[in-house]
């Protein structure tokens, strides 16, 4: 099994619709990030969290909102999805070194 | 945040080294330098990483210039399977709030047979 998983891997959504998608990890890390990448971009840190109790926003929270509901678990949801998110999102965490570990990503469009 | 500066694209022949180059001018002395890769439909790849003195792993080295306002990452035998895109990321150490990775653009590295 990944170390960080994301579900789902896919997922066609239509506009205005609310839309979640899961990262769990096994790393046993305090650290986790959501990032989005467009085509032949590099990543976008949108959301990033060090702790059960601790969000922050990265450089394109608006649209996003995110929820750590445990150590292992970071979700990111799109209230109303809009087509302009249509993008490759991933989940990563960080150890204490600074290494950190991604997810295979999910490609989401909005219709 | 301090910024890099990379070339979008580089070529290199297969089992030749590869020389990727990133500059950083504006990096603090606590600023830890990271390489990541990114293979095709894939997420980013931890590559290697240093401070201040040259670093060396099994996938590749990380040479630091000594006013660490540049540095290079070598691959020693390039493989068709290291054609990927090549960040170079400056990530804050000088306090936990620090803590992120920020992505440029990257290098795109072609391999050729």
């Amino acid at each position: 099994d990944a170390d960080v998983t994301q579900t789902p891997r896919n997922r066609i959504t239509k506009t205005g619709k609310r839309i979640m998608l899961e990262c769990s990890q096994t790393k046993g890390h305090d650290r986790m990030y959501w990032y989005r990448q467009d085509p032949g971009l590099g990543l976008q840190l949108i959301y990033y969290s060090f702790d059960v109790k601790d969000i922050n926003k990265g450089e394109i929270s608006d649209g996003y909102s995110v929820s750590r509901q445990a150590q292992a678990k970071f979700s990111l949801s799109l209230e109303s999805a809009i087509p302009n998110q249509t993008a490759l999102y991933f989940c990563a965490t960080m150890d204490w070194t600074g290494e950190a570990f991604f997810g295979q990503g999910t490609r989401l469009t909005v219709v | 945040d301090a910024k890099t500066t990379q070339p979008n694209s580089m070529e290199s022949n297969e089992e030749e080294p590869v020389h990727l180059p990133c500059n950083h001018s504006t990096i603090s002395g606590t600023d830890y330098i990271h390489w990541y890769r990114q293979l095709p439909s894939q997420g980013p790849e931890y590559v290697i990483h240093g401070l201040t003195s040259n670093v060396n792993n099994r996938m590749a080295s990380l040479a630091i210039a000594e006013d660490r306002k540049s540095s290079t990452l070598i691959l020693h035998r390039a493989t068709l399977r290291d054609a990927a895109v090549y960040y170079c990321i400056l990530r804050g150490g000088s306090n936990f709030g620090n803590e992120k990775l920020t992505f440029g653009t990257g290098t795109r590295l072609t391999i050729i047979p």
